[in-house]
Order: C-alpha cells, then structure tokens, then sequence
C-alpha cells in the first residue's frame, strides 16, 4: 500500500505566527486531503487536493503530485487553530485511504 | 447540508452486550467504510462498501460485522465487544472511491468495560 509521512510530529506556535505542514506520500494519488482533528475528536475536512493550489481564509494547501508532497499553510495562527493536522491519501485501485501519523499543533495566546 | 451522521457519539458497554453504531449519508455516495483510531496505531480500516449489498474487510475487521442494504446506510454491528475494541469510530463516504473526497462523520467513542 502507499505510505504517507508527516513532518513535523510536534510544532508548538505562538498567535499570530505561521506554519508550514509537510506530507510526503510515497505513490501516486488520485486523492490527497487535509484534515484538522479538533479537540472533541471530530474530523474536519480542510482540502481535497488531488493537485495544485487551494486557499481558504487563512489556511491554504499546495501538492506537487509528481514531487509526492503536499504542503499545508496556516498563516496568523489563532488558538483555535490547535489540534491535530492529518494528511490522507488514496491510490485508485485500492479501497483504503491512508492517513499519516500526524501533527499535533499548539497554539499558545 | 451534505453531511455523514453517526449515532451514538458516545458509549459505554459491558463485555458481550451487541451493540449497532449507526452511520448514514444523505449524498448518495456509493462508498462508505469504517475505520477506528487508537493512539499510537492511527486510524485503520475496519470494513467497506462499494454500493448496496457489496461489503469487504478492510485492515482490521475482526470482531465487527457490517451491512448494506440501503445505499444510505452501513451500520457498524459489534456482536460480542470486548475491552479491546474501546476507541474512536469514524464513518466515511465518497463517490467512487475517493474521487472528490471522503466525507467523515463526527466520531463514536466506545468505550467497552
């Protein structure tokens, strides 16, 4: 199955600061998507981003499908913003997507 | 609003007591899956469908059942739960598989004494 690696596993910021979030997967993808897992559990669904560039208010995300990375951009951080960031990815022919470990982000007042 | 619904959101059982973790989807989705997420193993897996009566095992599919008779629905049925199966379940769905995303629902947190 396809791997998919998250760096940093930790990142600690202070508001207002910004962030850049790696994935590297380690096949090709016919879907790549970013996920926030607030502290109550849930999943949101931050992008569906197969390719190319995508912004939404202050987060915004970018994969380099020929590359195999994606980066997740969060910029003026609010604490709100804490939690844990998941990249996930699904290669056609195979019925699982395949999350990374990961990173936990704190942001601190 | 497109969304996945998961009841309960939480739930404490004994040992051996069947339980049904509802899960429905109002975007006509033709795949829908299970995964459980536990600390230091990440989510995983458990079941998937491909449309109405097509199941198959995912990674971790022991000690769970599901069913597809509606294209909405794929309840998650734990006949006999054991300690081990405390964790948090996630529902998912998408057209195809993946294509245009998956949609998760907020989460289950089963917790088997």
């Amino acid at each position: 199955g396809i791997q998919v690696e998250q760096s940093p596993p930790d990142l600690i910021l202070q508001e207002g600061a910004n962030s850049t979030l790696r994935c590297n997967f380690s096949d090709s993808v016919n879907n790549l998507q970013w996920f926030h897992q607030n502290p109550w559990g849930q999943l949101i669904n931050l992008f569906y981003i197969p390719s190319g560039t995508k912004q939404n208010g202050r987060l915004s995300a970018t994969t380099v499908a020929t590359e195999r990375y994606s980066l997740l951009y969060i910029s003026s951080s609010q604490t709100t913003d804490s939690g844990v960031y998941f990249c996930a990815a699904h290669r056609s022919g195979y019925s699982t997507l395949t999350f990374g470990k990961g990173t936990m982000l704190l942001v601190s007042p | 609003e497109a969304q996945v619904t998961q009841n309960p959101r939480y739930l404490i059982t004994v040992t051996g007591k069947k339980l049904t973790v509802t899960c429905s989807q109002n975007m006509n989705h033709e795949y829908m899956s299970w995964y459980r997420q536990d600390p230091g193993l990440g989510l995983r897996q458990i079941y998937y469908s491909m449309n109405v009566e097509v199941t198959d095992k995912g990674d971790v599919p022991e000690g769970y059942k599901v069913s597809r008779k509606e294209k909405r629905n794929f309840p998650l049925i734990l006949e006999s739960p054991s300690p081990n199966q405390t964790s948090l379940y996630f529902c998912a769905s998408s057209h195809g598989q993946g294509a245009g995303g998956y949609t998760f629902g907020s989460g289950t947190r089963l917790t088997v004494v």
